[in-house]
């Protein structure tokens, strides 16, 4: 089966510029999720989807990030305007439910550099 | 409050030698746990987890992890190490039935010729 595929794979951009990143999940996948992984960290979730309901996004900063998961398949995440401290990687993963523990696939991330 | 603890944030060992990672958790329910490896540019790729059952799970390209309930921990293990498994690991926790997992910091695996 095809894997989680997002883009770009690098994006550097200056402060308070804007930026997104696509993600496309596993086919039928019903559950997507967002997570940024700073330098030396290890990933932390920013958002969960289940078709296209958000399920948690308790830790996105919905001051400056967003993300939508129109039709339940794809995915974009925003940022907007970026800060210094948003430098990262980006990963989107996708499992077939959110609630069976099934496992969770990841994509190769996007890597943002904000200057 | 729920956390991981990957007390190692780098390792070396000689291609050949046994390896152990370790992984403390602390976690309010049972928690159901898992070990992840991330090789440069990539995603992360499952290596095993525990949810119930044996304590010493098996996972793939030969790694094995043993969850010791009384001492919070879920250490990752291999007898011989291969130069390809040179990567970052992580540990990570979850809740039964929800798919919300928490990281640890990783530790990053080094092997020499």
């Amino acid at each position: 089966e095809a894997g989680v595929a997002q883009s770009p794979r690098y994006k550097i951009i200056e402060k308070r510029q804007s930026v997104a990143f696509w993600c496309n999940p596993i086919s039928g996948h019903a559950t997507l999720y967002w997570y940024q992984q700073i330098l030396g960290q290890g990933p932390k979730l920013l958002i969960q989807f289940q078709n296209n309901g958000v399920v948690d996004d308790s830790q996105l900063p919905k001051d400056r990030f967003s993300a939508e998961r129109l039709k339940g398949v794809d995915s974009t995440l925003k940022i907007q305007p970026a800060k210094l401290e948003d430098s990262a990687v980006y990963l989107c993963a996708s499992s077939s439910s959110g609630t069976d523990n099934s496992p969770l696939h990841f994509g190769n991330g996007t890597r943002l550099t904000v200057t | 409050a729920q956390s991981v603890t990957q007390p190692d944030i780098h390792i070396t060992v000689s291609e050949g030698a046994s390896l152990e990672l370790r992984c403390n958790y602390s976690y309010g329910a049972t928690p159901y746990l898992f070990w992840y490896v991330q090789s440069p540019g990539q995603g992360l790729q499952l290596l095993l987890k525990y949810f119930s059952g044996d304590t010493l799970v098996q996972g793939i390209k030969g790694f094995e992890a043993e969850f010791k309930r009384s001492q919070s921990s879920f250490n990752l293990r291999k007898p011989s190490v291969h130069w390809s498994d040179a990567a970052e690991y992580f540990c990570a926790v979850g809740a039964w039935g929800y798919n919300k997992l928490i990281f640890g910091a990783g530790t990053r695996l080094a092997v020499h010729p």
